[in-house]
């Protein structure tokens, strides 16, 4: 059965970079079939698409988000990373990774998300 | 590409069905049969109901069904039960390999 896992640290100051891990087990990462991808949810509020990433290192990024986000993947540890530089306390949410269906456009499996939280 | 828009809150009573509306442009509802639903318990993460419009995936019961007319996208659940209240999201491909949210709507069965 598939699972993904976030794991990173739940604080994070202003201004430096979030970094987060997705750890896939169950399941191969390599997959031609799936992107593989972050989704964020600020408290209280709706959920935000971040970005997706192929197992070849191919990114599809949120526009409004593309000029701080970096989605990087690592075949060999079946994990893929997010990285959010610059952050304010509006990047406080609920970070998820998801396994993203190619064919349909579906956001299939979902880890359980982790909380960060931007504060000095 | 902004958010889908969607209803804040829908309710109804036990038996009774509902419908949230999800309307977006035609760069991505519109343009697209890449329509999918989500339902999100408090705490919980978001569980795939519908895909491709009106697909429910295994094990998701056929109270729930999806369709599309135009730009605007709907869930319709049928036979409410105390465990569909919840908040739901529909998302769309918005075309450039993105993805696109609404902006949620909490169902309240009363």
């Amino acid at each position: 059965q598939l699972q993904l896992q976030e794991s990173g640290p739940g604080l994070v100051k202003p201004s430096e970079t979030l970094s987060l891990t997705c750890t896939v087990s169950g399941g191969s990462i390599s997959s031609s079939s799936y992107y593989w991808g972050w989704i964020r949810q600020p408290p209280g509020k709706g959920l935000e698409w971040i970005g997706s990433i192929y197992y070849s290192g191919s990114t599809y990024y949120n526009p409004s988000l593309k000029s701080r986000v970096t989605i990087s993947v690592d075949t060999s540890k079946n994990q893929f990373s997010l990285k959010l530089s610059s952050v304010t306390a509006a990047d406080t949410a609920v970070y998820y990774c998801a396994r993203h269906d190619i064919q349909l456009e579906r956001l299939d499996h979902w880890g359980q998300g982790t909380l960060v939280t931007v504060s000095s | 590409q902004s958010a889908l828009t969607q209803p804040r809150s829908v309710s109804g009573s036990p038996g009774q069905s509902v419908t949230i509306s999800c309307t977006g442009t035609s760069s991505d509802v519109g343009g697209y049969n890449y329509v999918s639903w989500y339902q999100q318990h408090p705490g919980k993460a978001p569980k795939l109901m519908i895909y491709d419009v009106s697909k429910r995936p295994s094990g998701v019961p056929d109270r729930f069904s999806g369709s599309k007319s135009g730009n605007t996208a709907s869930l319709t659940i049928s036979g409410l039960q105390a465990e569909d209240e919840a908040d739901y999201y529909c998302c769309s491909y918005a075309g450039n390999y993105t993805l696109v949210f609404g902006g949620g709507t909490k169902l309240t069965v009363l």
